[in-house]
């Protein structure tokens, strides 16, 4: 079936850093959503993507839509302790069945002070 | 505002026993789905539906059933529960194709 590849799977910052993921598929997407998941909670959306070339800011958060629509990257600016959690990205293929998105399999961000 | 709503938030269940896990959203969504959560396995689709009386599989369907007689309902059934279905269970609901999916607070079974 399809994938997305997310990585890294954990990274370890200091607080104040800056931090990157990204997520890849072999395949094209028409829709690029980026979760957190904090423990013990479900998933909340950070931001969504529907546009190839499109990027989009929420706060200390940016996350852009790949033109070749086979990746997606989203970047936290000075983390602060309260980013710690799971980040997901999640797409739906085109062609792929309706309302049917895929998951990456997360970064675990953990942030010193 | 209630969103989406799963019961039981834990369960403990024995080898061969049947339960069925209960998801409601109050937002008029046509589409629901199921997804399971394991470490290092990210969320993977048990089934979905795209509207009441339609479902479909997903990635892991077996040993799952699901029904959508209402638009607000997608209960989640284990006929027979085994130790591999150990697992956090969360049920999401969007809109339409490729929006966001909004997810409900999990529930934790353990099958022993």
């Amino acid at each position: 079936g399809q994938q997305l590849n997310q990585s890294p799977q954990s990274m370890f910052i200091q607080e104040g850093e800056d931090v990157s993921m990204n997520c890849t598929s072999s395949s094209i997407f028409n829709t690029w959503l980026w979760y957190k998941q904090d423990p013990g909670e479900g998933p909340v959306l950070l931001i969504a993507l529907y546009k190839a070339g499109e990027l989009t800011s929420n706060g200390r958060l940016t996350a852009q839509f790949g033109i070749t629509r086979k990746d997606s990257f989203l970047n936290i600016s000075a983390s602060i302790p309260s980013d710690v959690g799971i980040y997901f990205c999640a797409g739906r293929f085109y062609g792929g069945s309706q309302g049917n998105l895929i998951f990456g399999k997360g970064t675990k961000l953990s942030v010193k002070p | 505002n209630a969103g989406v709503t799963q019961t039981p938030k834990f369960q403990v269940l024995k080898t061969g026993q049947s339960m069925t896990l209960q998801c409601a959203q109050d937002m008029n969504h046509e589409y629901m789905s199921w997804y399971r959560q394991d470490p290092g396995m990210g969320l993977r689709l048990i089934h979905y539906s795209v509207g009441a009386g339609i479902t479909d599989q997903g990635e892991v369907p077996n040993g799952y059933n699901v029904s959508r007689s209402t638009t607000e309902d997608f209960p989640l059934r284990l006929l027979s529960a085994a130790p591999s279905q150990t697992s956090v269970y969360f049920c999401a609901s969007n809109q339409g194709s490729g929006t966001e999916a909004f997810f409900g607070q999990g529930t934790r079974l353990t099958v022993v």
